[in-house]
C-alpha cells in the first residue's frame, strides 16, 4: 500500500485567490497524480505530475489554472489559481504501486465563496 | 477500459456479511477488477483487484465468476465504519489513469 499525506485537508478560499495543495508520499514513486472530484461526480484526471519536467495534463487542464510541482519522488504540489467556486472540489493526490495498482490520498476539500 | 454496472444502494446489518456485485460482461482478457470505497469527503480507498482467482486480504473477499463477467466484493462481517460508496473499476495495467469511478454502490450498515 502507500501513505500518501495531503494539505490542506479542506479550506474556505475567496473567489480570485490561490491555493496550494501539498501531497508527501511515505516513500519514493514514479507516477503520481492530481484528481478532481466535484460534488456528487466520478473522479477526473487533471494531470500527471512528472519528476524533473513540466506536468502531463489531461484534455480541459492547463498550467496556468492548475500549476503543478514534482521536485523529488515523494513530493507534489497543486496549486489552484484564480479560484471561482466552480473549482469547489476535493482535489486528490494519487501514486501507483504494486504493479499498477492506484492509491489516493485522503484528498483536500477546497470550498470557494 | 470495461464498463460496470453496480446496484445503486444496499444495506446491511452490523456484524453480518456484505456482499456486493459488479458486472462487467465486457472485460478484456487482460483487464483486473479492483474495487475501492469512499467514505463522504474522503478520497478513494483501495480494497482488493484480482485477474480470474479468488482473492483475499485483511479487508475483504473478491470472488471472480469463472467467464469473469461478474463480481462479488464481500465484506464478512460488517461494521458501521464500512458505510462507504464502493465502486468496482475495471482496467488493464498500465492503461492509463483517468478512472471512471461510476456511480458506485452506497452500502449502509445498520446497528
Amino acid at each position: 500500500s502507500a501513505v500518501i499525506s495531503q494539505k490542506p485537508s479542506r479550506d474556505i478560499c475567496q473567489r480570485g485567490t490561490s491555493l496550494t495543495i501539498q501531497c508527501q508520499v511515505d516513500s519514493q514513486v514514479t507516477m503520481m497524480f492530481w484528481y478532481r472530484q466535484q460534488p456528487g461526480q466520478s473522479l477526473t484526471l487533471i494531470a500527471t505530475a512528472n519528476q524533473g519536467s513540466e506536468a502531463t495534463y489531461e484534455s480541459g487542464f492547463v498550467i496556468d489554472k492548475f500549476p503543478i510541482s514534482r521536485p523529488n519522488l515523494t513530493f507534489s504540489t497543486l496549486t489552484v489559481s484564480n479560484m471561482s467556486p466552480e473549482d469547489s472540489s476535493i482535489y486528490l493526490c494519487s501514486v501507483v504501486r504494486d504493479s499498477s495498482t492506484i492509491y489516493f490520498g485522503e484528498g483536500s476539500w477546497l470550498t470557494v465563496v | 477500459d470495461a464498463k460496470t454496472t453496480q446496484p445503486t444502494s444496499m444495506d446491511c446489518a452490523e456484524g453480518r456479511a456484505a456482499n456486493l456485485p459488479c458486472n462487467h460482461s465486457t472485460i478484456s482478457g487482460n483487464e483486473y477488477v479492483y474495487w475501492y470505497r469512499q467514505i463522504h469527503s474522503q478520497g478513494p480507498q483501495y480494497i482488493i483487484h484480482g485477474l480470474k482467482n479468488n482473492e483475499t486480504n485483511e479487508m475483504a473477499s473478491l470472488i471472480i465468476t469463472e467467464d469473469r463477467k461478474s463480481s462479488t466484493l464481500i465484506l464478512p462481517h460488517a461494521t458501521l465504519r464500512d458505510t462507504a460508496v464502493y465502486y468496482c473499476i475495471v482496467r488493464a495495467p498500465n492503461s492509463g489513469y483517468a478512472l471512471n469511478f461510476g456511480k458506485g454502490t452506497s452500502l449502509l450498515v445498520t446497528p
